[in-house]
């Protein structure tokens, strides 16, 4: 089993529509992340959380919110989807504690579609 | 500009090939940089990771940072089938430790090696 774990896998969608990604994770880190991933842009972050007392606004968080709900869930809505919100989805996470690499650590992802 | 950029290729080579990819930079505080490795329609994993200048080999793989040149290389030898995936350079000007190493992706170079 994958230690993050990405649902829906894939998902088409209407304008407007609201939208949850969820993320779930084995590994005991504290940080996750949502990230988005387009052709020729690389990856972006959306939003990322140190624990589950705090979020934090990423570089492209306009359209999205989160919720972290415990240690090993973090999900990410979109309350009214709009086309340009076409893209790949992914949740990682990583350790917390000083030292280490802040290596992150990725689910497979989530191809969201709004038409 | 971006901070960080990345030839998207895409980039074919026989098996065999020694393989180059690149990423300039634009941050003078960058210090940490890491390649991350995509298979089709899975998240990127770590491959490399380097602090400051030099050189770090693993097996088949050398990352290279020249950072008065602001300048990453990834090179692969005597590359298989089974590098092909897309490559994405990321940097950061501080470890993952107790504050945030907010991660910049390069936009991902597509590398086919086909036998």
């Amino acid at each position: 089993d994958a230690d993050v774990t990405q649902t829906p896998r894939n998902r088409i969608t209407k304008t407007g529509k609201r939208i949850m990604l969820e993320c779930s994770q084995t590994k005991g880190h504290d940080r996750m992340y949502w990230y988005r991933q387009d052709p020729g842009l690389g990856l972006q972050l959306i939003y990322y959380s140190f624990d589950v007392k705090d979020i934090n606004k990423g570089e492209i968080s306009d359209g999205y919110s989160v919720s972290r709900q415990a240690q090993a869930k973090f999900s990410l809505s979109l309350e009214s989807a709009i086309p340009n919100q076409t893209a790949l989805y992914f949740c990682a996470t990583s350790v917390g504690t000083s030292g280490n690499t802040g290596e992150l650590f990725f689910g497979e992802g989530s191809r969201l579609t709004v038409l | 500009q971006k901070e960080v950029e990345q030839d998207p290729g895409p980039l074919s080579v026989p098996e065999g090939a020694i393989v180059s990819l690149n990423c300039t930079y634009s941050n003078s505080a960058f210090q940490y940089f890491m390649w991350y490795r995509q298979y089709s329609r899975k998240g990127p994993e770590l491959l490399m990771y380097t602090y400051s200048s030099g050189n770090k080999e693993d097996g088949r793989f050398t990352a290279q940072v020249d950072k008065s040149s602001k300048y990453i290389s990834l090179f692969i030898r005597d590359s298989q089938p089974s590098d092909s995936a897309t490559y994405l350079c990321a940097m950061s000007s501080n470890a993952g430790g107790t504050s945030y190493g907010k991660l910049t992706f390069g936009q991902g170079t597509i590398l086919t090696v086909h036998p």
